[in-house]
């Protein structure tokens, strides 16, 4: 079985400030690892995805994420937040063959303070 | 534009009553999904179908059903033995296996009264 968890339901950041949000993840597969961005009464948008190619992931909006193995953490960064960036994100994890769903994290709601 | 509609965006039932979520592609994906939104729960797996006439049980099937008659069309109908409907129900789709990204619709909100 496979799940992750999200540190932190709520983080608040100054404008400017880095953004630095949380995932471990569990599974008993290599796992592919994605994380969504989520805009109120949207659904959800990829910022970025591992798949195994390369461990330091470039998203949309200037985000990033890296995959660590012996930490089994892809926790997401943004060097200097927006206020554009406030949204709830969503880390994910599926099998490597990609035949599994995708499970989802309890979402991390960012905040951004001007 | 190729994309994912869900319809109605916001709903009203009354208790005891059958509701049918309509959720349509074009982008020619053979997977579709149905995924339930609550504060503070994330997204839970209702039902998927990776192929037409087939689909599986997610984590949270109880309550709902589905059909895949037509590769573009996944219609969720949230019935009366949902004990607790009211929520945020997002439809997705995937271009098969692989890494391919899950494609969203703008989710369809569900109130009951």
């Amino acid at each position: 079985a496979q799940s992750v968890t999200q540190l932190g339901s709520h983080v608040s950041v100054s404008e400017g400030a880095l953004v630095l949000l949380r995932c471990n993840y569990s599974s008993s597969v290599p796992p592919y690892l994605f994380w969504y961005v989520q805009y109120p009464n949207q659904g959800l948008q990829l910022l970025l995805k591992y798949t195994s190619a390369a461990t330091l992931v470039k998203g949309i909006n200037g985000f990033e994420a890296e995959f660590k193995k012996s930490e089994t953490s892809f926790h997401l960064t943004k060097p200097s937040a927006h206020m554009s960036d406030a949204a709830e994100y969503f880390c994910a994890v599926s099998d490597q063959r990609g035949n599994t769903p995708l499970v989802f994290g309890k979402g991390t709601r960012l905040s951004v303070i001007a | 534009d190729g994309g994912i509609t869900q319809s109605p965006k916001y709903l009203f039932r009354k208790e005891g009553q059958n509701v049918t979520l309509s959720c349509e592609q074009n982008l020619n994906h053979d997977a579709m999904y149905w995924y339930r939104q609550d504060p503070g729960q994330g997204l839970r797996l209702i039902y998927y179908s990776q192929i037409v006439n087939d689909f599986q049980k997610g984590d949270i099937a109880e309550g709902y059903s589905v059909s895949r008659e037509k590769k573009e069309s996944f219609p969720l109908t949230v019935t009366s033995a949902q004990k607790n409907p009211t929520a945020f129900y997002l439809c997705a789709s995937k271009q098969g296996a692989g890494t391919g990204e899950l494609f969203f619709g703008e989710g369809s909100r569900l109130t009951v009264l």
